[in-house]
């Protein structure tokens, strides 16, 4: 099974910073099968980015992905104060589907 | 647009079966994967596994040996079993729809393994 590992654990920025952040995989991700989720505390979690890169409906361009092969990052350009949430990246492109330990945006 | 609600007992016996379904209103269940997903806060996010339209189904191998995923296209749901459940299954149980990954899921339900 591929593990991801995610980084930082926690990030603590202000609005209007750019966010980076890190999932690493333990063996090359199947054509980029990559995703990104955000969750809020109580909600299910929400699909930001799929394909490594592709932005899913109606997530807004201040969210971008990037990456190929075991490494791959979420870049939020411009904080909003909605952005403060966790982070969750996940393979889809072999089984069993994995899912990062998560990274926690908060307000610094 | 299309909707997930999950449903079923929140609270189980050890050793009896888990049983949730998922009702997805909005649109048909006859196409895309079905999948369930469920999160612990020791474990985080845990992908359960999944059932086609066609039926064919593909399960986590740490869970194979206790779980079956089927889905009913009359009644436009598709549900989750797990059988000799412990307090290790107690968790939110989410399904979720995959078209270009898991792009759409239910609120979650809160499933509590008693003893």
């Amino acid at each position: 099974e591929i593990v991801l590992t995610q980084s930082p654990g926690t990030l603590s920025l202000s609005p209007g910073e750019r966010a980076t952040l890190s999932c690493r995989a333990s063996q090359s991700v199947s054509s980029s099968y990559l995703a990104w989720y955000q969750q809020k505390r109580g909600q299910a979690p929400r699909l930001l980015i799929y394909g490594a890169s592709s932005r899913a409906t109606g997530i807004p361009d201040r969210f971008s992905g990037s990456g190929s092969g075991t490494d791959f990052t979420l870049t939020i350009s411009r904080l909003e104060p909605e952005d403060f949430a966790v982070y969750y990246c996940q393979q889809y492109g072999s089984s069993p589907y994995t899912f990062g330990q998560g990274t926690k945006l908060e307000i610094k | 647009q299309m909707q997930l609600q999950e449903s079923g007992p929140g609270l189980v016996k050890s050793s009896e079966t888990l049983s949730l379904t998922c009702t997805v209103s909005g649109g048909s269940i006859s196409s895309y994967y079905w999948n369930w997903i469920r999160q612990t806060p020791g474990k985080g996010l845990e992908w359960i596994g999944y059932v086609y339209y066609s039926g064919t189904t593909n399960y986590n191998p740490s869970l194979k040996s206790r779980v079956t995923i089927s889905l009913d296209t009359s009644k436009n749901h598709f549900s989750l079993r797990l059988s000799s459940v412990t307090a290790a299954d107690t968790a939110i149980y989410y399904c979720a729809r995959q078209l270009r990954s898991l792009d759409i899921w239910g609120q979650g339900t809160m499933v509590t393994v008693s003893s």
